[in-house]
């Protein structure tokens, strides 16, 4: 079975930084595209950056870049999201999920809350 | 950005009784390789996204068969034969042929 399993979240100042992290089971990790996708609370979905199989290729959503980093660990069937800079605009739920283009399988999500 | 506009955005619907969701987007989903990545997603209270279709019509493993996706180029339908109580949820159409990969406002359907 496929699993998702996000990690990493918490309540955080503004201009402070957080890793989330998100560990994959249940299939071959590296041979998916990786994507992260947030959700403020009370709102809709948006997301904010994915990464090839081979960490060669990543691309973010304008809001984030320069702040954010998404990498992954083939090896520990692992996706990060290194996020710095953090805004009380960066306060939602994020999700790891697989894929590219289609978004096959989502986590449970972890809820960053950016506030003094 | 393409722009993803879902319609209505609150769908009362009785139980037994067909529903649709209308999603429409600013540019032409076609992609370069000839797929149209139009996806849609359920979100049920309290849980994560979960895909239902995937490229405008195929519909997930395990996902009933009372859930169709339709629609080309711009325009496109989530529809929903018999609505049952566990269709409750809010339900997004998202596009992957550009980026960014953006997602529509969301459709929230509920039992009248």
């Amino acid at each position: 079975e496929v699993q998702l399993v996000e990690s990493g979240g918490g309540l955080v100042q503004p201009g402070g930084s957080l890793r989330l992290s998100c560990a994959a089971s249940g299939f071959t990790f590296s041979s998916y595209w990786m994507s992260w996708v947030r959700q403020a609370p009370g709102k809709g979905l948006e997301w904010v950056a994915n990464i090839k199989q081979d960490g060669s290729e990543k691309y973010y959503v304008d809001s984030v870049k320069g702040r954010f980093t998404i990498s992954r660990d083939n090896a520990k069937n692992s996706l990060y999201l290194q996020m710095n800079s953090l805004r009380a605009e960066d306060t939602a739920v994020y999700y790891c999920a697989r894929d590219l283009r289609v978004l096959s399988k989502w986590g449970q999500g972890t809820l960053v809350t950016v506030s003094s | 950005d393409v722009v993803m506009t879902q319609s209505p955005l609150s769908l009362p619907v009785t139980l037994g009784q067909p529903a649709s969701i209308s999603c429409r987007s600013s540019q032409s989903l076609v992609h370069s390789d000839g797929n149209t990545y139009l996806n849609w997603f359920q979100q049920r209270p309290g849980q994560s996204p979960r895909r239902l279709i995937y490229k405008v019509s195929n519909r997930d493993s395990g996902v009933p068969d009372r859930f169709s996706g339709s629609g080309s180029g711009t325009d496109f339908t989530l529809k929903i034969s018999r609505v049952e109580a566990e269709d409750v949820g809010v339900y997004y159409c998202m596009q992957g042929t550009h980026w960014p990969l953006t997602f529509g406002g969301g459709t929230k359907v509920e039992i009248k």
